[in-house]
């Protein structure tokens, strides 16, 4: 069965500051894989997906995130921080069996920038 | 133009009562999901309605009742409401596919009293 596993909970940085959520995965077949992010007290908006095309996806706001199949990961990074960057960030996974469209999340992991 | 709407936006109410959460969206998509999100911000799948025929059932209490009248607009009707329901509920929808993008809904911050 599918699964992702965000490592980290909370992730601090300062503003300017590398961005780094990681993101792996577990799927027998190759997965399609996204990253959405959560302002509080709003809705899931998507920032990026892999779908089987380049391994290396450019997202909205800066973000992009690598599919590495030997490391079964899709981490998400942005070069510089922003202090409209913090929000809750969930990495999923398609379920492709049953072709449903159904996603499988990640705890989430939130994001904090410091000034 | 608000893509995937739902209301209410807020609901309290009391235990054993019995509430409806209603979502529309507006992007032609065919499918149409419920998802729950609890205290520590988990997000889990529900139910899904693919063309008003339902096509995922997770393992929910049978007190969990969707509805779809139409392609647009996917209802959850909760009886008996338990302390435990307790929750965030957001409505999505997408075109049925694997790698298609689900455009979440705001929102109802359900509190059970």
């Amino acid at each position: 069965a599918q699964s992702v596993t965000q490592l980290g909970s909370h992730v601090s940085v300062s503003e300017g500051a590398l961005v780094l959520l990681r993101c792996n995965y577990s799927s027998s077949v190759p997965p399609y894989l996204f990253w959405y992010v959560q302002y509080p007290n709003q809705g899931l908006q998507l920032l990026l997906k892999y779908t089987s095309a380049a391994t290396l996806v450019k997202g909205i706001n800066g973000f992009e995130a690598e599919f590495k199949k030997s490391e079964t990961s899709f981490h998400l990074t942005k070069p510089s921080a922003h202090m409209s960057d913090a929000a809750e960030y969930f990495c999923a996974v398609s379920d492709p069996p049953s072709n449903t469209g159904k996603l499988i999340f990640g705890q989430g992991t939130t994001l904090q920038v410091k000034p | 133009d608000t893509a995937v709407s739902q209301t209410p936006k807020y609901l309290v109410t009391q235990m054993g009562n019995d509430k409806s959460i209603k979502c529309e969206q507006n992007l032609g998509h065919d499918t149409m999901y419920w998802y729950k999100q609890d205290s520590k911000k988990f997000l889990k799948i529900m139910f899904s309605y693919n063309n008003k025929e339902l096509i995922i059932n997770e393992t929910v209490p049978n007190r969990f009742s969707p509805k779809s009248p139409d392609k647009a607009h996917l209802n959850l009707h909760i009886n008996s409401l338990e302390l435990g329901d307790s929750a965030v509920y957001f409505c999505a929808s997408s075109h049925l596919g694997q790698g298609e993008t689900q455009y979440f809904g705001p929102g109802t911050r359900l509190l059970v009293l």
